[in-house]
């Protein structure tokens, strides 16, 4: 059962446009929600995070935003650049139980000059 | 920095061969894990490990199993690879109460 839902496979945004990636999570227990980014042949590396006790943390170019009522991460790129074409995850833990990190299915952003 | 080292970048193996992956973090982290990734299905996690010769199964541990024998080392063991486990298999590594992965670049394995 996917805890962790990213819901739109692949997303086209022109350069300098805003991206928007959007992830669904259905565990309350979730309290800690990560982004990673992913180019062909490498290994996710580490974007954003965020903690339950926000609603925004920003870094540079990139923003998300966490809406608990509604278990609802959104990672918001501006503006966005051709070296952001990646496949993004979006990852969460829960602060009991095992150090684990549940990823969703992740979203292909496709930055076109 | 830290950094996890995948042995491989591509491999490429025979049915029923056995397959062993190695991965190895240099900074001492607790924590070790397998995962593969898939089109449409993301990163799922085979198996993990909070300490050495101490493994958990993940989600999909099925035609798997790993070895800790040492704290920076973490082996992914395919028994007897079939077509289907052809993927992408990705090492991690963290520590307690950081829950963010140091991942490494990853191991393409092609089973024909």
């Amino acid at each position: 059962d996917q805890q962790v839902k990213q819901n739109s496979p692949s997303l086209s945004v022109q350069e300098g446009r805003i991206s928007i990636l959007n992830c669904d999570y259905t565990n309350s227990m979730f309290d800690y929600f990560l982004w990673y980014k992913k180019y062909p042949a490498e290994g996710p590396t580490f974007l954003i995070s965020i903690s339950s006790i926000k609603d925004k943390n920003e870094d540079g170019r990139f923003t998300v935003f966490l809406n608990k009522s509604a278990k609802h991460l959104s990672l918001h790129i501006v503006p966005s650049q051709p070296g952001d074409s990646a496949v993004y995850f979006c990852a969460a833990s829960a602060q009991t139980g095992a150090n684990n990190l549940f990823f969703g299915t992740g979203t292909r952003l496709t930055v076109i000059p | 920095d830290v950094k996890v080292t995948q042995s491989s970048r591509y491999l490429v193996k025979r049915t029923g061969e056995k397959v062993f992956l190695e991965c190895v973090q240099d900074m001492d982290h607790e924590n070790m894990f397998w995962y593969r990734q898939d089109p449409g299905l993301g990163l799922r996690l085979i198996y993990f490990s909070y300490d050495v010769k101490m493994k958990e199964k993940g989600d999909i541990p099925e035609g798997y199993s790993v070895s800790r024998e040492k704290k920076e080392r973490f082996s992914l063991i395919l028994e007897s690879a079939s077509t289907n486990q052809t993927s992408m298999y990705l090492c991690a590594s963290s520590n307690d109460g950081n829950y963010g992965y140091t991942f490494g670049s990853g191991t393409r394995l092609t089973v024909v």
